[in-house]
Formats: structure tokens, sequence, C-alpha cells
């Protein structure tokens, strides 16, 4: 069965860190993986997929196979990037999305 | 519609009552997801739609839960003699389509339908 797992609840880091949110999961087949943001009284929204290979809002996540990890990264940390972080999965046959626990990212002044 | 509507947005109810909550997805998509999500957890699967067939319902916690897509484009989330357990949001996301694993299917999500179950 899918899994995703995101081990921090909270992750706290002060303006302009470098911030990395991990994100493991389990599947048997090539899986899609996806960040999701919600931002402070918004909604759950796409940020980034590794199918697009893109940097939103100065993000990255590398696929890694391997080591079945999605880490959701940043190099200088903003203010306005405090919201909750949830990885998400689809498989390739299944058209399920199954989403991590999420990590609470706040960023400190 | 621009995005994806959810109604009610808040529902208070009593333990045993009968609930709905509908979801109008964005025109023209014909994937349609029901996620809940609890305090401090993240959305959890409950059924997805292609057209008006549901294609999984696995995730459906018991019988008292059902949802209907009669037409292809809204969706109501039905749940019967409701319980505490029950209290949550009910997250509603639609995608252009859910068959083709061509990497341009994402979610886009409802505001939510919050659910308390006094």
């Amino acid at each position: 069965a899918q899994r995703v797992t995101q081990p921090e609840k909270l992750l706290s880091v002060f303006k302009g860190a470098p911030v990395e949110l991990k994100c493991n999961y389990s599947y048997s087949g090539s899986p899609e993986l996806f960040w999701y943001v919600q931002y402070s009284r918004q909604r759950l929204q796409l940020l980034l997929r590794h199918i697009s290979r893109e940097s939103i809002k100065g993000f990255t996540a590398d696929l890694n196979k391997g080591e079945t990890s999605f880490h959701l990264k940043k190099p200088f940390a903003q203010e306005e990037d405090s919201a909750m972080y949830y990885c998400a999965l689809r498989d390739a046959y299944g058209q399920n999305f199954v989403f991590g626990p999420g990590t609470r990212l706040s960023v400190l002044p | 519609g621009a995005g994806v509507s959810q109604t009610p947005s808040n529902k208070v109810t009593e333990k045993g009552k009968y609930v709905e909550l509908r979801c109008d997805p964005i025109s023209g998509h014909t994937a349609l997801y029901w996620y809940r999500q609890s305090l401090g957890q993240g959305p959890e699967f409950l059924i997805y739609f292609q057209g008006t067939g549901a294609a999984d319902d696995s995730g459906l916690p018991n019988d008292r839960f059902f949802a209907v897509r009669p037409e292809g484009s809204v969706s109501t989330l039905k749940i019967q003699r409701t319980e505490r357990g029950d209290s949550a949001m009910y997250l509603c996301a639609s995608s252009p389509r859910g068959t083709s694993f061509s990497g341009a299917n994402v979610l886009t999500f409802g505001a939510g339908s919050r659910l308390t179950v006094l």
C-alpha cells in the first residue's frame, strides 16, 4: 500500500536560513510526487510536482527513488513561507492521491 | 465556476442526524475527489469519481458514508447517523482528468466543509 511520511510535525527556522522539509514514501511502482501548501486561512494548493522539475517560490524538490524521498528545499526562507506543507503521492495505475500528515513551517523574523 | 465550491462551509449537527455536503467542481473537470481531514492530520482519501461513477470508494470508512455524482459535475457526500468521530474538515478536489498518467493531473481543492457533530 502507498504511504507518505513526513517526520517533522513542526519546523522552525529563522528568516534567511535554509529549510528542508522531509518526505519519504513507500510504493512499489513509479509514483508521481507532489508538494501541496496551505497558507493561513487559504485553501490547500499545489506548490510543485516532481515531473515538472521546476522551482516555485524558490522551492525545489528532487525525487530520489533509491531513498524513496522527495524532500522540499529552499536556500533562504522567507516569513511568507510560513504554512502547512503536505507531501502527496499519486500512483501510476490507481488515481488516488495519498497525503502525508504535514509539516508546519514557521519562519521566524 | 472559477474554482471548487463547497457548501456549507460549516455544519453543526447532533449525533444520529443525517448530513449532506455538496461539492461543485471546476467546470469541465471530470475527476472529483473527497477527502477528510482531522485536526493535525493530512487529508485522508474517501472516494474518487471519474465522471458519474465512483472509480474508487475504498476510503469510505463504513456504510454510513455514501457519495453521488449523478450528472458528472456536482457531487454530494452523505453521512447517515452521524457520530462524534465524524467531526472533521471535508475537502473536495477536482482534476481535469484522472485516467492518464500524464503529469498534468493535479488537484484543485475547495475551501472545505467543517462538520461538527455534538
